[in-house]
């Protein structure tokens, strides 16, 4: 079936611009989470929704971040006035649960540059 | 969280088992322990998971202590595409939401 799959795959921005990171779930799955990845942090937690509710947002790095679910399904990660320091690979991840007997399946990620 | 340490690298010849240490010294009762392996330029994909007895499925092994304070991931006859970082993890039942909580991991090579 399909997995979980995020666009951009890619994503080059100047310093300064806004940036919309898409990640469409796999169906059925209530728990989504989004992390990202950079060299110097390795990979982080940002952001945790239930069903249409975000219960734990207490990776989000400032007050720039923020992310949305609706429907249950898709959730849009923006970042207002990017930063260098935001270039990172950021991964979304689904389950049907966020209970630890259930195992999270990850999407490809989209790379940010921001020059 | 409970934290985990696990061996900064590890090398394999292919097709001979690679055993992948983890510790976990402060784990706690309700402490689930995942594996989970990111290959280059991929995301993270999940390997195995248990509580306290060993579990089998088709990509592993993992065995648990018996007082659970370490565990080892067994891959039974590796490949060159086992190649990746393989990172142990505890996941509670309480209230952390099931998010996962990333350390270093183990980068594993593989020899053909």
């Amino acid at each position: 079936g399909a997995g979980v799959s995020q666009s951009p795959s890619n994503k080059v921005t100047e310093k300064g611009k806004d940036v919309e990171l898409r990640c469409d779930p796999i169906s059925g799955h209530t728990a989504l989470y989004w992390y990202r990845q950079s060299l110097g942090q390795g990979l982080e937690f940002l952001i945790y929704f239930q069903g249409n509710s975000a219960p734990d947002k207490s990776g989000l790095p400032s007050d720039r971040f923020s992310a949305e679910r609706t429907g249950g399904s898709v959730s849009t990660l923006t970042i207002q006035r990017t930063q260098q320091e935001d270039s990172a690979v950021y991964l979304c991840a689904s389950s049907f649960s966020p209970s630890p007997i259930y195992e999270q399946y990850f999407g490809p990620g989209t790379r940010l540059t921001v020059t | 969280d409970a934290k985990t340490t696990q061996p900064n690298s590890m090398e394999s010849n292919e097709e001979e088992p690679v055993h992948l240490p983890c510790n976990h010294s402060t784990i706690s009762g309700t402490d689930y322990i995942h594996w989970y392996r990111q290959l280059p330029s991929q995301g993270p994909e999940y390997v195995i998971h248990g509580l306290t007895s060993n579990v089998n499925n088709r990509m592993a092994s993992l065995a648990i202590a018996e007082d659970r304070k370490s565990s080892t991931l067994i891959l039974h006859r590796a490949t060159l595409r086992d190649a990746a970082v393989y990172y142990c993890i505890l996941r509670d039942s309480g209230t952390s939401y099931g998010k996962l909580t990333f350390g270093q991991g183990t980068i594993l090579t593989v020899h053909p």
